[in-house]
């Protein structure tokens, strides 16, 4: 079956634009995540969703980011004015449920630079 | 906090050598769960074993093998005979029982190269 999948592979922008992530979990998995990767470093939490809302937004690193998944399926991370440091990798992952021992499966990422 | 630390930040090795990657880790939690996930240049992280706080067996699978000791709060991960394809960064992650979520905690990865 088909695996997590994350829109834009690459995304380029500038300085001060706003972007959109997209990510496509696998069918059914009701628990979503979004991490960030940045270079040399393991991905680090940003937020967690179970079916439509968010259950644990604690690592979004301010309030320039924020994240959606309106139909408990899709989710879209959002980031406003974005600044050279928010370039990394964006990972989103799913499972079946918001338990610690569900497997996790990450998508291939959105690496994004700003410039 | 938890926090998961993997000293070792680079490792080289001939293939068909065999290495063991380290892993420590900090939890205040007496239920966790502690994974191992494998990251190849392609870079989408593959789920390679998990491995609750109250199951002490070691593991193998092929040439995989895990050695969780909570004495010690680490949870080591030796590949025998190495292989070229075994290159790839090598990231431990903690989960926490407790709390919204099971959010994953990362250490900082291990690269690990096999020459041929």
């Amino acid at each position: 079956g088909a695996g997590v999948s994350q829109t834009p592979s690459n995304k380029v922008t500038e300085k001060g634009k706003y972007v959109e992530l997209r990510c496509d979990p696998i069918s059914g998995h009701t628990a979503l995540y979004w991490y960030r990767q940045s270079l040399g470093q393991g991905p680090e939490f940003l937020i967690y969703f179970q079916g439509t809302g968010a259950a644990d937004d604690s690592g979004l690193p301010n309030d320039r980011f924020f994240a959606v998944r309106p139909e408990g399926s899709v989710s879209t991370l959002k980031i406003q004015r974005t600044e050279r440091g928010d370039s990394a990798v964006y990972l989103c992952a799913s499972s079946q449920g918001g338990s610690s021992y569900n497997e996790q499966f990450f998508g291939p990422g959105t690496r994004l630079t700003v410039l | 906090a938890q926090k998961v630390t993997q000293a070792q930040t680079e490792i080289s090795v001939v293939e068909k050598e065999d290495v063991t990657l380290d892993c420590v880790y900090e939890t205040r939690d007496t239920t966790y769960y502690l994974f191992w996930y494998k990251q190849p240049p392609s870079g989408e992280l593959v789920f390679l074993i998990r491995r609750n706080s109250f199951d002490e067996q070691n593991e193998i699978s092929g040439r995989y093998s895990w050695n969780f000791q909570k004495s010690t709060s680490s949870f080591n991960f030796t590949i025998t005979a190495s292989q070229v394809v075994d290159s790839a960064v090598y990231f431990c992650a903690l989960s926490e029982l407790a709390g919204a979520g099971n959010m994953l905690t990362f250490g900082g990865g291990t690269r690990l190269m096999v020459k041929p």
